[in-house]
């Protein structure tokens, strides 16, 4: 599949667990974007990284949000102990190494925590 | 601090006339500009884009204009098609760096038939 996939598409968690998103770069990307959009805004960048590296998370709250990218396997954005403010669309975009400032994007992952 | 501005949240425009969305930034260090189009419950998708060196970037009937020193550009859309109607996102980064991309807020665009 050459675009970039999402799942899951909607994640609906209580207060206090966990939220895991799931992201495959499209294929010959190496490079993986975390952005999140709330209701009426535009979209907010949150962590950028390459396969087992971390290049800059600095959208990231301090705490309760990770990421990853490990050499196999999709990049996980992990929410842990989610409130409500957590609500929002996330959204992946890939790029290649030569002009990462060309980003595709996903589908998204529309989290509701009640 | 918002970076990128779209002032305007919506534009209604009538079929087969000339749409045209603006969008202001503030940061200098900005170097290549981008434009992406959002359908509700779908992710952006890239419609075009420029580089700082130039001013103008065309692609059918899609054309990006780049005002550096007033820091504004422009998408215009012609002739505008009703398949047209969805939210338009500016982008700005910065090449060389973390290139994360800096968005609007967004322009709503209604093509009327």
């Amino acid at each position: 599949n050459a675009d970039v996939m999402q799942n899951p598409r909607h994640l609906v968690r209580r207060r206090g667990q966990e939220a895991r998103l799931r992201c495959s770069p499209m294929k010959g990307h190496s490079h993986v974007y975390w952005y999140r959009q709330l209701p009426e805004e535009g979209l907010k960048f949150m962590v950028y990284l390459q396969k087992e590296n971390i290049i800059d998370e600095s959208g990231m709250p301090k705490e309760r949000f990770s990421a990853e990218f490990p050499k196999e396997g999709p990049s996980i954005l992990r929410i842990q102990q989610v409130v409500r403010g957590d609500s929002a669309a996330y959204f992946c975009a890939s790029s290649t190494n030569d002009r990462g400032y060309e980003q595709y994007f996903g589908p998204g992952t529309r989290l509701t925590v009640t | 601090d918002q970076q990128v501005k779209q002032n305007s949240p919506s534009l209604s425009v009538q079929e087969g006339r000339i749409s045209i969305l603006n969008c202001d930034y503030t940061n200098s260090m900005f170097d290549y500009f981008l434009w992406y189009k959002k359908y509700p419950a779908e992710g952006p998708t890239f419609l075009i884009s420029i580089s700082s060196i130039k001013d103008k970037n065309e692609d059918g009937r899609f054309t990006v204009f780049l005002n550096k020193s007033a820091k504004h550009l422009s998408l215009h859309i012609v002739p505008s098609q009703p398949g047209d109607s969805a939210v338009y996102f500016c982008a700005a980064t910065s090449q060389g760096g973390s290139e994360k991309l800096v968005f609007g807020k967004g322009t709503k665009l209604t093509v009327n038939p």
